[in-house]
């Protein structure tokens, strides 16, 4: 069965960091790239970046770029969201997602609040 | 980026009714299109790929249809377990992005 488990998510100061994490099982995680997609309280999705299976090819939305770092290790089967510079309208509930064209497995999300 | 518009913003119906969503994308997608539901709290559940394919498990009243800028999402008789959001999403460009998203309420 295909898990996929975020974790790290908290309460941060507006200009602090967080490291989200998202542990994979159920599959070969290192044939796959993996998303990060965000949702902010009563709103929509929002993609934030994607990975490709061996971390030839990383893309991020405008609204988090030089921000944010993706990244993976294959060896673990997880998956990573470091967050700096962080504001106050980074607060959602953040997914990992794995992506084959379509994103067919969500985990289950982690909230990230920034807030004084 | 590619803007996906989608429409209508809320949707009331009532069980047994045919209800059609659409999203239309700013740009020429072909067929890369799927289609999302998410009910409150949880995390969003595939139900369509490539514009038109049903994904395994889905059940067949939901289907899709379109390619190029315009495509349409349809329920062909509502019942009372489809009350979610929908959205929709494009991976035609490297940068994804998703449809504003689509709030059905049972009348």
């Amino acid at each position: 069965e295909v898990q996929l488990v975020e974790s790290g998510g908290g309460l941060v100061k507006p200009g602090g960091s967080l490291r989200l994490s998202c542990a994979a099982s159920g599959f070969t995680f290192s044939s796959y790239s993996m998303n990060w997609v965000r949702q902010a309280p009563g709103k929509g999705l929002e993609w934030v970046s994607s990975i490709s299976s061996s971390s030839s090819y990383i893309y991020y939305a405008d609204s988090v770029k030089g921000r944010f770092t993706i990244s993976r290790d294959n060896a673990k089967n997880s998956l990573y969201l470091q967050m700096n510079s962080l504001r106050a309208e980074d607060t959602a509930v953040y997914y990992c997602a794995r992506q084959r064209g379509r994103f067919d497995y969500w985990g289950q999300g982690t909230l990230v609040t920034v807030s004084s | 980026d590619i803007q996906m518009t989608q429409s209508p913003s809320s949707l009331s119906a009532s069980v047994g009714d045919r209800v059609t969503i659409t999203c239309q994308a700013s740009q020429d997608i072909s067929n890369y299109l799927n289609w999302y539901q998410q009910k409150p709290g949880k995390a969003p559940k595939l139900l369509i790929y490539d514009a038109s394919n049903l994904e395994t498990g889905v059940p067949s009243r939901f289907s899709g249809s379109g390619s190029g800028t315009d495509f349409t999402f349809t329920i062909s008789s509502l019942q009372p377990e489809d009350i979610a959001t929908y959205y929709c999403q494009q991976y035609d460009n490297l940068l994804i992005t998703f449809g504003q998203g689509t709030r059905l309420e049972i009348k």
